[in-house]
């Protein structure tokens, strides 16, 4: 159980245009996905928290108007690259916390996606 | 920046010995989390460790945990080929909020 799977699984892009990765809990209901990204050995960054029915919340530094996400439902979380240029080549990942009990051991685990390699040209 | 740091960043062993990596971090956490990332793919969850346990165990894994000094260690035992992987340690500070990640070893296991 808890899987998440990511679409697609890698990109090749044009610089100057948009791209759309997607996230999904396959098995169970997230009401609170993150989006990653790492560049080559180095660790995860956390970009935003995706919360359904409302707004991301963007951590410092990373550009909301640029890093689009949509939570619309409680499997799906998409993140959308706009305007993509080579710098934003990396590695997304994203992740779906699992709900849980305060206590429980699933409390505040997530579950991690297999990301998704773009590269910009 | 509130990333922690793991040592060391890189570590090579041979089959069937012990791996060890140590995890330091730098704000007060409700629980710690050690993740293993094969090349170029998603995190697998290995073990979480609430910040008032001190070890836990799984299979061939040990964790443990010291708040006073903001540190954990992650004990791989009897280490196998298959082992080699990018592990991360990973902080939450409660409430199902998110996680920060700790720099990584990158372990290789040689036959």
């Amino acid at each position: 159980g808890a899987v998440v799977s990511q679409h697609p699984s890698w990109v090749i892009c044009k610089s100057g245009t948009s791209v759309k990765i997607e996230c999904r809990s396959l098995d169970f209901q997230a009401t609170t996905m993150f989006w990653y990204r790492q560049f080559p050995k180095q660790s995860l960054m956390l970009m935003a928290t995706s919360n359904e029915g409302s707004k991301a919340t963007y951590e410092q530094g990373v550009e909301k108007d640029k890093f689009l996400i949509n939570h619309a439902s409680l499997t799906l979380s998409t993140l959308t690259v706009t305007s993509a240029h080579p710098e934003d080549s990396s590695f997304y990942i994203c992740s779906a916390r699992l709900p849980g009990l305060a206590g429980s051991r699933s409390y505040n685990e997530q579950f991690f996606g297999p990301g998704t390699r773009l590269t910009v040209l | 920046s509130q990333q922690g740091e793991e040592d060391p960043q890189a570590l090579s062993i041979q089959e069937g010995e012990n791996a060890t990596m140590n995890c330091s971090y730098k704000t007060s956490i409700n629980n710690l989390q050690w993740y293993r990332q094969n090349s170029g793919r998603g995190l697998v969850h290995l073990i979480l460790i609430r910040s008032n346990e001190r070890e836990k165990h799984s299979g061939r894994l040990r964790v443990t945990l010291d708040t006073s000094k903001k540190s954990s260690s992650l004990l791989i035992t009897a280490s196998r080929a298959a082992d080699t992987a990018s592990y991360f340690c990973a902080t939450g500070t409660g409430g199902g909020n998110k996680l920060t990640f700790g720099t990584g070893t990158q372990l290789k296991v040689e036959l």
